[in-house]
């Protein structure tokens, strides 16, 4: 079973940052939080990753709470090619990936 | 760069028919190489890995089988396919063993008839 929890829809305006919270209160030490996205129909897209720090790169960036057992992505300018299905993973080195249902980002002109 | 290719896009088969999805990953060494299967509306459920040649992990019981015969090639094969095997097939790669940040190729849609 997937170490996450997310709601399964959002919905942003175009334009605006879009703040997509993960919930893993469970999260040990070691693990790390990974943002992926899945455009219909394509392979999931890698987005950002972190252990304990705050991250950011070109896509987006990832706040994770003192404690860890919470983060929030964010896209800072959603645009309508953002519309997507978001998925936040907790992974432990060497482990494989549990993808949980995500949520579904619909940014709205 | 790094590059993954999968092929057939799309794929319709009868039920009891064979299957072979074929991935290859271009410019890198030793990847490490995933099979995930999507249902219609559900997350990705990760099917088969491997960390080297002729290695082949299976995470789930099913009505499938993998192999790697090379490197960089990584095959997803049934000998009779089941109307529960319809579904969105993807590969993966990644590199080292932290595993992380895996890259995903296009994917296969399957339907079984």
């Amino acid at each position: 079973d997937a170490k996450t929890t997310q709601p399964p829809s959002m919905d942003c305006a175009e334009g605006r940052a879009a703040n997509l919270p993960c919930n893993h209160s469970t999260i040990s030490g070691n693990e790390y939080v990974y943002w992926y996205r899945q455009i219909h129909s394509q392979g999931p897209q890698y987005i950002i990753h972190g252990l304990k720090n705050n991250e950011t790169n070109e896509m987006a960036s990832l706040i994770i709470t003192e404690d860890r057992k919470s983060s929030t992505l964010i896209l800072p300018h959603a645009t309508l090619r953002d519309t997507a299905v978001y998925y936040c993973i907790v992974v432990g080195y060497g482990q494989n990936f549990v993808f949980g249902p995500g949520t579904r980002l619909s940014v709205l002109p | 760069s790094q590059t993954i290719h999968q092929w057939p896009a799309t794929l319709v088969q009868p039920v009891g028919s064979p299957l072979s999805l074929e991935c290859t990953v271009e410019g890198t060494s030793n990847p490490n190489l995933y099979w995930y299967r999507q249902a219609a509306g559900r997350g990705l459920q990760l099917l088969f890995y491997s960390v080297g040649i002729g290695q082949i992990s299976s995470e789930v019981p099913q009505n499938l089988s993998a192999s790697r015969p090379q490197d960089r090639q990584f095959i997803l094969s049934s000998k009779k396919l089941l109307l529960s095997d319809s579904g969105f097939y993807l590969c993966a790669w990644s590199v080292g063993l932290a595993k992380n940040i895996q890259y995903f190729g296009a994917g296969t849609r399957l339907s079984v008839l």
